[in-house]
């Protein structure tokens, strides 16, 4: 079957725009999560949502904001774009919720922000 | 918060040698998960523990996790070129909390 899909795979953007990352997971796959990788910081929990609820979230600012559709496709919103917030950028779905299961990942949206 | 230490951050070993990577947490977790990441790639899932104490094996892959469930391990027996990749643990306390990981090359 076919694995998580991350979209776009890379993308520029300036200081102060926003951007809007879509996932969709494996079928049958109900929570997607969001994650950050960077040099610096590493893998760092954005949030996840299980049935189009958000179901828990990492500690990350407001300008953070992340969405579920009823077919679990997932979209994740940065507002105001920072130097900082240049990274990888991963979804994972997973069929259980609660981040308990396995986890599969995308290839991730590689964002640049100039 | 919940805080996820990983060490050692890079282990530079000769093919043939053994390699051991080992989190630990702040907090008391409800399981931990542990994946590997290939350089370029993204991680893959390799095993989650959720009992005290836990061991599992998967081949030359031995995991453990702590009778208090706050660290674990991740030990390779013999290792391969193919090995070869950054190996992450993943603790979740209702949020998931990565280590550092750590970055094996293997010389052959």
């Amino acid at each position: 079957k076919a694995g998580v899909t991350q979209t776009p795979r890379y993308l520029i953007k300036t200081r102060g725009q926003q951007v809007t990352l879509s996932c969709s997971p494996i079928s049958g796959h109900r929570s997607v999560s969001w994650y950050q990788q960077t040099p610096g910081q590493g893998l760092q929990f954005l949030f996840e949502y299980f049935s189009e609820t958000q179901r828990n979230k990492g500690n990350f600012p407001g300008r953070f904001s992340g969405r579920q559709f009823s077919n679990s496709r997932s979209e994740m919103n940065v507002s105001t774009l920072e130097l900082g917030d240049s990274a990888l950028y991963l979804c994972a779905s997973s069929f259980l919720a609660g981040l308990t299961g396995e986890l599969f990942f995308g290839e991730g949206s590689r964002l640049t922000v100039l | 918060g919940q805080q996820v230490m990983q060490i050692p951050q890079y282990q530079h070993v000769q093919e043939g040698e053994d390699f051991t990577t080992y989190c630990n947490s702040s907090t008391t977790l409800s399981n931990i998960q542990w994946y590997k990441q290939r350089p370029g790639g993204h991680p893959v899932f390799l095993i989650q523990l959720v009992k005290s104490g836990e061991v599992k094996k998967q081949k030359r892959l031995t995991f453990q996790f702590g009778e208090a469930k706050k660290n674990s391990s991740l030990h390779i027996t013999a290792t391969q070129t193919t090995d070869v990749g950054t190996y992450f643990c993943a603790g979740n306390n209702n949020d998931m909390r990565f280590g550092a990981g750590t970055r094996l090359t293997v010389k052959p």
